[in-house]
């Protein structure tokens, strides 16, 4: 079946500092890859996504590059702020006509230090 | 993209009880969701709501615990029955909307049984 892992956190960074979170999948075919971002006390929002191989999502300084030949989907930022302290979730789509249902990875807890 | 809200956002239960969480979308979608997010935990999957017929469950769900209606293209219910302390967990409503890609979430509905 399909599954996500994600790297475990939480992740502490330092304001500026730049941000990696690791997210390799387990699928067939080409699934769509996601990433969404839960700040605290809030609902889950789409952060970015990419639909095929190579494609780079991009959003709010966030990046992340649909890598089929090492089956990841890793979300980079330069230079992380204050107001990134979230949980991030790695996500993919099954390939294939309606199919809709997104598997999630565990999850990680981003803290940033002024 | 949709507008999901979701009533009520947090309550607190007693054991035994059961409650009906509801999830209105601001335009028509094909396809809404619910899923479970278990403290420290990631999402997961507890069936597709289907308009005008019986939701779709995931394996360990039951329709007997997890009743859902969908009366039409905007609106659907969740009721949580004979509610335990191990039911505490946020529900999340979604949709897919759009060109079908993307699937956005509700802000949740934070429950604790005591």
């Amino acid at each position: 079946g399909n599954s996500v892992t994600q790297m475990e956190g939480p992740v502490t960074l330092s304001e500026e500092a730049f941000l990696t979170i690791n997210c390799t999948y387990t699928a067939t075919g080409y699934p769509s890859l996601f990433w969404y971002v839960q700040y605290p006390g809030e609902g889950l929002q789409l952060l970015l996504k990419a639909t095929k191989a190579d494609d780079k999502g991009s959003n709010k300084g966030f990046e992340a590059t649909y890598r089929k030949e090492t089956t990841s989907f890793h979300l980079e930022k330069g230079s992380v702020q204050v107001s990134d302290p979230a949980v991030y979730f790695c996500a993919l789509r099954a390939d294939g006509a309606g199919s809709y249902q997104l598997t999630f990875g565990k999850g990680t807890k981003l803290s940033v230090i002024p | 993209s949709a507008v999901i809200s979701q009533k009520p956002s947090r309550d607190i239960c007693q054991r035994g009880t059961s409650l009906t969480i509801q999830c209105q979308v601001d335009s028509q979608v094909t396809m809404m969701f619910w899923y479970r997010q278990q403290p420290g935990q990631s999402l997961t999957l507890i069936a597709t709501a289907n308009q005008g017929s019986e939701a779709t469950y995931e394996s360990g769900f039951v329709i007997d615990k997890f009743p859902i209606s969908r009366p039409n293209l905007t609106f659907s219910t969740l009721t949580v029955s004979n509610m335990s302390p191990e039911d505490s967990s946020i529900y999340l409503c979604s949709v897919v909307g759009g060109l079908g890609e993307t699937q956005y979430f509700g802000p949740g509905t934070r429950l604790l049984v005591l």
